[in-house]
C-alpha cells in the first residue's frame, strides 16, 4: 500500500515569504506527526494531531509555524516569515492510536531552502 | 537539552562481523524505545523496538538491549551486511506520544 507521501520533495524560498507544506499519511492512521531535522542532528518533533485536533504543539517554535489537519486526513505545514534558520528537512509521519505502541511511518521528507 | 544522545557520529564494521550501535538518554519517563535506519533522501524506517519493561528484544539479525539502570540501549546487527550501511537514529517515546531521536549514527559495512 502507499507510504506517507509529502509535497514538494524540495521548496526553495526568500526569506520574508511564506511556505506550506503538505503530507498525506497512510489510509487510516488517525494519528499524524510533524518533525524538522536539522542537518547533523536527529528529527526534532514539532506537534502530533490525533484526528483533526493538535494533541500537542508544543514542538513548534515559535508563531511563524502552524499546522492544521482539517479533515483527520491530509495535513499542511505552514510557516510565515521564513527566516534562513528555517531551511531544515521537514518530516511527516503517521501510525494508528489507541491502546498500546504503534510504530510511525516517516514520509520521504521536504527539503526547505530559506535564501 | 538533548535528551537522547548518540556519541559516536559513525562507526564501521567488516562484513560478517557484529556492529553495536549505542545510545544514551536521560529521561526515566520514557516507556518505548525504537531504532529508526535512514537512507539519504530517505524518511526513517522503523527497524525494532523494546518496551521499558523488557531488557532484550530480538528479531533475525537485529537485537536491542535495554539497561534502565544505566539509561542505555544498544542495537547489535550480526551479522552486517553491506546493506545495513545507513544512518541509524535512536528514539525514545515520552507520555505525551512523542518520538525524541538522537543524532544519529552512520554504520558504514566494509565488504
Amino acid at each position: 500500500g502507499a507510504g506517507v507521501s509529502q509535497t514538494p520533495s524540495n521548496k526553495v524560498t526568500e526569506k520574508g515569504k511564506y511556505v506550506e507544506l503538505r503530507c498525506d499519511p497512510i489510509s487510516g492512521h488517525t494519528a499524524l506527526y510533524w518533525y524538522r531535522q536539522s542537518l547533523g542532528q536527529g528529527p526534532e518533533f514539532l506537534i502530533y494531531f490525533q484526528g483533526t485536533g493538535a494533541a500537542d504543539d508544543s514542538g513548534l517554535p515559535n508563531d511563524r509555524f502552524f499546522a492544521v489537519r482539517p479533515e483527520g486526513s491530509v495535513s499542511t505545514l505552514k510557516i510565515q516569515r521564513t527566516e534562513r534558520g528555517d531551511s531544515a528537512v521537514y518530516l511527516c509521519a503517521s501510525s494508528f492510536s489507541g491502546t498500546g505502541v504503534y510504530e510511525q511511518y516517516f514520509g520521504p521528507g521536504t527539503r526547505l531552502t530559506v535564501t | 537539552d538533548q535528551q537522547v544522545k548518540q556519541n559516536s557520529p559513525s562507526l564501521s564494521v567488516q562484513e560478517g562481523r557484529i556492529s553495536i550501535l549505542n545510545c544514551d538518554y536521560t529521561n526515566s519517563m520514557f516507556d518505548y524505545f525504537l531504532w529508526y535506519k535512514k537512507y539519504p533522501a530517505e524518511g526513517p524506517t522503523f527497524l525494532i523496538s523494546i518496551s521499558s519493561i523488557k531488557d532484550k528484544n530480538e528479531d533475525g539479525r537485529f537485537t536491542v538491549f535495554l539497561n534502565k539502570s544505566a539509561k542505555h540501549l544498544s542495537l547489535h546487527i550480526v551479522p552486517s551486511q553491506p546493506g545495513d550501511s545507513a544512518v541509524y537514529f535512536c528514539a525514545a517515546r515520552s507520555e505525551a506520544n512523542n518520538l525524541f531521536f538522537g543524532t544519529g549514527t552512520r554504520l558504514t559495512v566494509i565488504p
